[in-house]
């Protein structure tokens, strides 16, 4: 099965309002980003994460650091730039070798 | 400016034509990696790479081959091109340093096989 597991792989949002993304992993991981792809198809990188959590604006990522088994991206006050495919990829062993999930389509609407 | 460079962005092949797909970075990177993005799929690793000369299978390598002579450039070869590796192809680097830090994508290169 996948080693990364995305969830939702859809959501609608209206303007202002929060949500958060989630990203499951079958086995213990080292480190996880994540990506947002915008409708040109560029990926910019939005949180490398080893441990613990870190905020960007109205972007807050958190990695399981007990565990190590799952991460989540909040986006608090959604606004039309948002909108995109956020995708999560985590590195299991030492090996630089990333794993991403399927992604999640994200729609953010006025 | 810190990017990831690749060219071409569009490309139209035969089947059984080869394909150079190449990819340049400006940061020192040592680590370099090439993936394929289809629908639904999200991104697989085709290839690794940790340095000149030092390259890895990812978890998709079957019809393609790797170069890597010069730190700043990666290039991806498909000997004897297929319908089915149609696809976006992403290269990427990251620093390195025993693991993978943060990763800088290029813009990509969406190949056509006919």
């Amino acid at each position: 099965g996948d080693q990364v597991e995305q969830s939702p792989s859809a959501l609608s949002l209206h303007e202002g309002t929060d949500s958060a993304l989630r990203c499951n992993f079958t086995t213990t991981m080292r480190s996880v980003q994540w990506f947002r792809q915008n409708s040109r198809g560029s990926l910019i990188s939005l949180f490398y994460l080893a441990s613990g959590t870190k905020e960007n604006g109205r972007l807050k990522s958190a990695f399981d650091s007990k565990e190590r088994r799952y991460s989540t991206l909040h986006i608090r006050d959604a606004q039309l730039e948002d909108s995109g495919t956020y995708f999560c990829a985590a590195e299991g062993g030492s090996n630089a070798k990333l794993t991403f999930g399927k992604g999640t389509k994200l729609s953010v609407k006025s | 400016d810190m990017k990831v460079t690749q060219m071409p962005r569009y490309l139209i092949k035969r089947m059984g034509e080869n394909v150079l797909l190449e990819c340049g970075q400006d940061m020192s990177h040592e680590t370099m990696y090439w993936y394929r993005q289809d629908p639904g799929l999200g991104l697989q690793l085709i290839y690794i790479s940790y340095d000149v000369d030092s390259n890895s299978e990812g978890d998709i390598p079957k019809g393609y081959r790797v170069s890597r002579k010069k730190r700043e450039h990666f290039s991806l070869i498909l000997d004897s091109a297929k319908t089915n590796q149609t696809s976006v192809y992403f290269c990427a680097s990251s620093p390195g340093l025993g693991g993978a830090e943060t990763l800088y994508f290029g813009s990509g290169t969406r190949l056509t096989v006919l």
